[in-house]
């Protein structure tokens, strides 16, 4: 089983759309959990990070955990032509050098 | 707001070669990092360094990759014989309070 598993897509919305990403993960030391986006051939650029369990919400963006089902998600609102990326989840265990281990990513389009 | 920087943005050289790969990380970083990341597929973790030196290491950073911080500033990964499967992208990365920001990458292609 891998560490970390996410549907690549792609996935395809219209704008205004709501959009779910999703990754499990196997690793139950694992307690911090972060979103990313990354366009073509450039760095990854954090967008979110989370603690442990639970919600946390900036602006259009909303990053949900649930460790009992070792599943985290993030969630779009009013998705816009700008969001069209590719999108990883990342995270680490607490302690050591708290090295991330990353989803394969999923990529999404928003159309106009 | 700062960033973390790295040149060169693309190398390219000769299977068998040396490179070396740098990496300006914001000045309140403790941790630093190397991931790279192979067109189509996962980024994955190299090493990371902590007070100058190496506190975690993947299997894929073998003899033939070193890192240094030569100048407190500077923070450089070396591939000493370069293979055509280290075609990637390398990203450099800091560590503030449990985030981690990387930087653009700078495209490896081993002819």
């Amino acid at each position: 089983q891998k560490e970390v598993e996410q549907d690549p897509g792609p996935l395809s919305v219209p704008e205004g759309a709501i959009v779910s990403l999703n990754c499990t993960y196997s690793n139950s030391a694992f307690q911090y959990f972060m979103w990313y986006r990354q366009y073509s051939r450039k760095g990854p650029e954090l967008l979110m990070y989370t603690y442990s369990s639970g919600n946390k919400e900036d602006g259009r963006f909303t990053a949900q955990v649930d460790k009992s089902s070792k599943y985290i998600s993030l969630f779009i609102r009013d998705s816009q032509p700008s969001d069209s990326a590719t999108y990883l989840c990342a995270m680490h265990a607490q302690g050591g050098s708290e090295k991330l281990v990353f989803g394969k990513g999923t990529k999404l389009t928003v159309n106009p | 707001e700062p960033e973390v920087t790295q040149t060169p943005s693309h190398q390219v050289t000769q299977m068998g070669q040396e490179v070396i790969l740098r990496c300006v990380p914001i000045s309140n970083h403790l941790y630093f990092y190397w991931y790279r990341q192979i067109l189509g597929q996962k980024v994955e973790f190299l090493v990371s360094f902590y007070n100058n030196e190496i506190s975690e290491k993947s299997e894929i950073f073998d003899d033939q990759f070193s890192v240094e911080r030569p100048d407190g500033s500077n923070f450089t990964l070396k591939i000493r014989s370069t293979k055509l499967e280290d075609s990637a992208m390398y990203f450099c990365a800091g560590i503030s309070y449990n985030e981690q920001f990387f930087g653009p990458g700078t495209r490896l292609t081993v002819l």
